[in-house]
């Protein structure tokens, strides 16, 4: 199967300060990768999709400077949140699309584990 | 809004007996995918039905849907305490810049035993 992991898993921040998170594909190549951010008792929200090599596409009402995203190879892409706040506290999850290769429609997607962040 | 809808948004039921979660969507999609997740973890994905397929199962999982409706649905079977989590279905829309997977709110299941 295809493993796509999460560092680190958990952090805690304080206000103001900025936390990167890392996203790696382990076995495989990912051509896209998604950011999605997950409150308690809430559904993922799609935040941005990142393409290797090219700038990140950020979703209606995402704020491109504050959620820096960097997809600088086909199995890292990583989340910076900067300046971060309470308000950003939530649990981020990253997955990385795997390309079947036989239409555009068919292909995986696989979910890392999360990071929960915390900000004091 | 991103998000398509799920009902019931909680459900609780006994062991054994079946588990029936509902999900509509509003776009055209290239595939709907149904994912499990325990409180605080991540995602598991539990199976994938394509937008040619109107019903399709995987052991205790029976997943349905109805193009013209905008709609699936999700059968668990004899259900355990095990399967006591969250449950999220997923759209891979049709768009014009790139796929992406849109989720539905979600329905907490709780099986009691």
């Amino acid at each position: 199967g295809a493993v796509v992991s999460q560092h680190p898993s958990w952090v805690i921040c304080k206000s103001g300060t900025s936390v990167k998170i890392e996203c790696r594909s382990l076995d495989f190549q990912a051509t896209t990768m998604f950011w999605y951010r997950q409150f308690p008792k809430q559904s993922l929200m799609l935040m941005a999709t990142s393409n290797e090599g090219s700038k990140a596409t950020y979703e209606q009402g995402v704020e491109k400077d504050k959620f820096l995203i960097n997809h600088a190879s086909l199995t890292l892409s990583t989340l910076t949140v900067t300046s971060a706040h309470p308000e950003d506290s939530s649990f981020y999850i990253c997955s990385a699309r795997k390309d079947r290769g036989y239409t555009s429609s068919s292909y995986e997607q696989y979910f890392g584990p999360g990071t929960r962040l915390t900000v004091t | 809004s991103q998000q398509g809808e799920e009902d019931p948004q909680a459900l609780s039921i006994q062991e054994g007996e079946n588990a029936t979660m509902n999900c509509s969507y509003k776009t055209s999609i290239n595939n709907l995918q149904w994912y499990r997740q325990n409180s605080g973890r991540g995602l598991v994905h539990l199976i994938l039905i394509r937008s040619n397929e109107r019903e399709k199962h995987s052991g205790r999982l029976r997943v349905t849907l109805d193009t013209s409706k905008k709609s699936s649905s999700l059968l668990i079977t004899a259900s355990r305490a095990a399967d006591t989590a969250s449950y999220f279905c997923a759209t891979d829309a049709v768009r014009k810049y790139g796929n992406k997977l849109v989720f539905g709110a979600g329905t907490i299941l709780r099986v009691k035993s």
